[in-house]
């Protein structure tokens, strides 16, 4: 069965610092995985997501997240980090064929900016 | 256009109470899900539906939880008897594609938060 872990619960950093979260997952077969955020209130919204190809990809709001499969991570990188991206943002995992494409998730790490 | 909707966004339920939960994917979409997320996880997989057809509820937690979508679009999510471990956000996500569409992006509601006293 897949799984994802984000090791990190909570990450704070400065506004206009770089950001990185990370994201290990556990999948038989060539994953599917995306980046999803949660704001307070709000559903989950999609970053980004990577099906096959190139291993970097790009997302909305200046989001990148690269594909790594000897370290079976997909880590999310931005930049310069803004106040409004203070979060939670989620890992996902999802099933090759199949299964009606449900997600597995991790638990989530908190992003707080400082300004 | 909208997006997915759902409603009530909170819910105070006594513990033996039953409950609905109403999601209004994005219209055409034909794949909706379910997904129960507890305080401080990630979203964990409930049910999913292709249409009208209930394909896989591998992630109900018991027989008090009951899903349809009759006529493949509104789908209710019923917790009958809730206990205080029912106590989540219930997530609904719309997808245009049907099952195998593993490319499909999942569109998530705003989510109806379930306490149970």
């Amino acid at each position: 069965a897949q799984s994802v872990t984000q090791p990190d619960i909570h990450i704070t950093v400065s506004e206009g610092a770089s950001l990185e979260l990370r994201c290990n997952y556990s999948y038989g077969a060539t994953p599917y995985l995306f980046w999803y955020v949660q704001s307070p209130g709000q559903g989950l919204q999609l970053l980004l997501k990577y099906f096959s190809g190139d291993t970097l990809v790009q997302g909305i709001k200046g989001f990148e997240a690269e594909f790594k499969r000897s370290q079976s991570s997909f880590n999310l990188r931005k930049p310069s980090v803004h106040w409004s991206d203070a979060a939670e943002y989620f890992c996902a995992v999802g099933p090759f064929t199949g299964g009606g494409n449900k997600l597995t998730f991790g638990t989530g790490t908190q992003l707080k900016v400082e300004l | 256009g909208a997006g997915v909707s759902q409603s009530p966004r909170y819910k105070v339920a006594k513990r033996g109470q039953d409950v609905a939960l109403r999601c209004d994917p994005i219209s055409g979409h034909v794949s909706l899900f379910w997904y129960q997320q507890a305080l401080g996880q990630g979203p964990e997989f409930l049910t999913y539906f292709q249409n009208e057809a209930q394909l896989d509820k591998s992630g109900l937690p018991s027989d008090r939880f009951f899903a349809e979508r009759p006529e493949g679009s509104v789908s209710t999510l019923k917790i009958q008897r809730t206990q205080q471990e029912d106590s989540a956000v219930y997530l609904c996500a719309s997808s245009p594609r049907g099952s195998g569409g593993a490319l499909d992006t999942q569109y998530f509601g705003p989510g109806t938060r379930l306490t149970v006293l």
